[in-house]
């Protein structure tokens, strides 16, 4: 069982159109990062959300926490083909991980195309 | 700029053949971490260590060891590397003391076996 379900795994739309990729728990986590990893490089940290309900925004990224801190979505708008890559969420301190421990979903395979 | 480092990027080693990967920090973080990821699949931990306590996931072969001589510094060594042990080898540190926990990647060494 997958402690972090995300959705989709794979997501391939046109330049300009919006997305929303989902990071679903059942269990409680104290916070939750989204990464964005490109071929052949590490995840680089878009953003950590600690507080339930938090919303940021990262230029055309907005994030959101879940109010029960068990889930977290990424909403892109006006997709760039630079948005291209593997988006990666994870949850701190989740069932039997230490709180420095990442539990990391499956990803989302972005591909946007020009 | 403080950082993660990560050499070779890419290592080609024989099967069979130990092979060791480095990774440095100038982040002074406490929490190091070794992960392997296989292609576009989420990043699966090794092991980690918390300032000098070494923690092995329950699932990692014994195959695969590490060290970590100092605080800045933590290799991987892959004892007798097997085709399936091909993957992008990830380090990633932490400051384990209270916070978010945030993760921090280096860019990843790629690993040939032949």
């Amino acid at each position: 069982t997958q402690l972090l379900e995300q959705s989709p795994q794979f997501l391939s739309i046109q330049e300009g159109e919006n997305l929303t990729v989902y990071c679903n728990s059942s269990s409680v986590f104290s916070s939750l990062q989204w990464y964005r990893q490109e071929p052949g490089e590490g995840p680089v940290l878009l953003v950590t959300v600690v507080t339930g309900g938090e919303v940021k925004k990262l230029k055309r990224l907005t994030f959101q926490f879940g109010d029960a801190r068990k889930d977290s979505s990424l909403h892109i708008t006006a997709a760039q083909p630079g948005d291209t890559g593997l988006y990666l969420c994870a949850g701190n301190g989740g069932p039997g991980a230490g709180s420095y421990q990442l539990t990391f979903g499956k990803g989302t395979k972005l591909s946007v195309i020009p | 700029d403080a950082m993660v480092i990560q050499n070779p990027r890419y290592q080609v080693t024989q099967f069979g053949k130990p092979v060791t990967l480095s990774c440095s920090q100038t982040l002074n973080h406490n929490v190091m971490y070794w992960y392997q990821q296989k292609s576009s699949q989420a990043p699966k931990l090794l092991f980690h260590y918390y300032d000098k306590d070494f923690n092995n996931e329950a699932d990692t072969p014994d195959n695969f060891q590490s060290r970590r001589p100092n605080t800045s510094f933590c290799f991987l060594d892959i004892r007798s590397p097997g085709l399936g042990d091909a993957a992008m080898y990830l380090c990633a540190t932490s400051f384990g003391t209270g916070g978010t926990y945030e993760q921090y990647f280096g860019p990843g060494t790629r690993l040939t076996v032949t």
